[in-house]
């Protein structure tokens, strides 16, 4: 691995399905972020995590849930996925809250 | 609110200059990021301002006014392979980032 990976890298889902997202980093960074991007709208955060065993709530948390319990993964997990879930998903890293973000290929997502 | 503001789409000419700017209101003020995302792609970082002033980096440079809210992203000498989106960013003072929508940046020969 090198960097951070992001899987699946794209999928389809039926309303009412459960999935989870996965994203793993080897550069030892103490922040994960989940975003979501969206035609015409920028990256909204969902959840963060500053440090391995913390999460917080971003900007969108609503029907997504995350855990962090180890430095290198940040699954982000949708419960029960509706249409409006329909998105790019990013996961990024940083070695820091106030440092760059290194982000991962991304995982499209349809929900129909 | 917190608001971010940028262009939503730019055309410009090989070889030539093109600047694309960045206002911003956010809660708090701890640096701003520019990005380049290609189509399909993960953004990329190309550069950080926290202090008023000019950064430059190679072709691209980036400027910060923090008492009128405003950046720029100057990038020189243009090249097919800068046809992407650039992202501004702000962190906060909850130090997350705050994101524009993003500027389509198209270069035609």
């Amino acid at each position: 691995i090198a960097g951070i990976t992001q899987a699946p890298t794209s999928q389809i889902l039926a309303a009412g399905r459960r999935m989870t997202l996965r994203c793993t980093q080897d550069m030892r960074h103490n922040a994960m972020y989940w975003y979501r991007q969206d035609l015409g709208l920028g990256l909204r955060l969902i959840h963060y995590s500053n440090t391995a065993g913390t999460t917080g709530k971003g900007e969108v948390p609503d029907g997504y849930s995350v855990s962090r319990a180890n430095t290198d993964d940040f699954p982000l997990t949708l419960a029960s996925a509706v249409p409006s879930q329909t998105s790019v998903y990013f996961c990024a890293s940083s070695v820091s809250g106030s440092n760059e973000q290194f982000f991962g290929p991304g995982t499209r997502l349809t929900v129909l | 609110g917190q608001n971010i503001d940028q262009p939503t789409e730019m055309t410009a000419t090989e070889g030539a200059i093109v600047q694309i700017n960045c206002t911003y209101q956010t809660s708090g003020f701890n640096g701003l990021f520019w990005y380049q995302q290609h189509a399909g792609e993960a953004p990329t970082f190309l550069s950080y301002n926290v202090l008023d002033g000019l950064e430059e980096k190679g072709r691209f440079s980036s400027f910060l006014s923090r008492s009128k809210g405003y950046s720029y992203l100057l990038l020189k000498e243009l090249q097919m392979k800068d046809s992407a989106s650039y992202l501004c960013a702000v962190l906060d003072s909850n130090y997350q980032l705050i994101w524009g929508a993003g500027t389509k940046l198209i270069i035609k020969p």
